[in-house]
């Protein structure tokens, strides 16, 4: 059963960078899309965006210009950068599995880690 | 902006059937918006339900099901049980990026 564990700091300053990584254990990250979705306290979820094993990416509009996320296969991990933070991007930020078009499914999620963008 | 539109609040009794449902500011919403749907209880990440409009998951239970309803995505859940209790969340696909619906509570009284 695969699993996706999210990991990095709790607390980033204004204006400095976010950075998390998701582990995919029990198995492999080829073949899929690997997205990171993200929940501010007592709101929906937001899409930021995924990366496929190959490397390409595909972002938010809303936040494309300060997101990059990455894969390393050899980890069997994937990372999110988001620069420039604010307040308003503290959030749950989870990961999770896609399977490419046209499945389209979000199936395998991480439990989320906290995110609190604070000086 | 595309914005996905969804019920903020249901409310039905155990054993009856609610529909939920998932709309898209830029049209009607066909098969090729790849919908998903999703629980999520509080404190936990979400679970997924549906996939590809009507697609269920090896977990899904079997009164949980996926349609397109009048130009809209639908998840209806039939013979509701306590347990179904939650926010519901639709995600549409708009050709490269993805937006979610702003959720449903669902409340089972």
């Amino acid at each position: 059963q695969v699993q996706l564990q999210e990991s990095g700091p709790g607390l980033v300053k204004p204006s400095e960078t976010l950075s998390l990584t998701c582990t995919v254990s029990g198995g492999s990250i080829s073949n899929y899309y690997w997205s990171w979705i993200r929940q501010p306290p007592g709101k929906g979820l937001e899409w930021v965006g995924y990366v496929f094993y190959t490397g390409s990416t595909n972002y938010n509009p809303s936040l494309k210009s300060r997101v990059t996320i990455s894969v390393d296969k050899s980890k069997n991990q994937f990372s999110l950068k988001l620069s420039s933070v604010t307040a308003a991007d503290t959030a749950v930020y989870h990961c999770a599995r896609v399977h490419p078009m046209p499945t389209s499914a979000f199936d395998m999620w991480g439990q989320g880690t906290m995110v609190t963008v604070s000086s | 902006q595309t914005v996905v539109t969804q019920e903020p609040s249901l409310t039905v009794s155990p054993g009856g059937t609610v529909t939920l449902t998932c709309a898209s500011s830029s049209g009607a919403v066909t098969s090729g918006f790849y919908t998903n749907w999703f629980q999520q209880k509080p404190g936990q990440a979400p679970r997924a339900l549906i996939y590809s409009t009507t697609y269920k998951h090896s977990w899904t239970p079997a009164r949980f099901s996926g349609s397109l309803l009048g130009g809209k995505a639908a998840l209806t859940l039939s013979g509701v049980q306590p347990e179904d209790e939650a926010e519901y969340y639709c995600l549409l696909y708009y050709g490269g990026s993805w937006v979610f619906g702003g959720g449903t509570k669902v409340t089972v009284l």
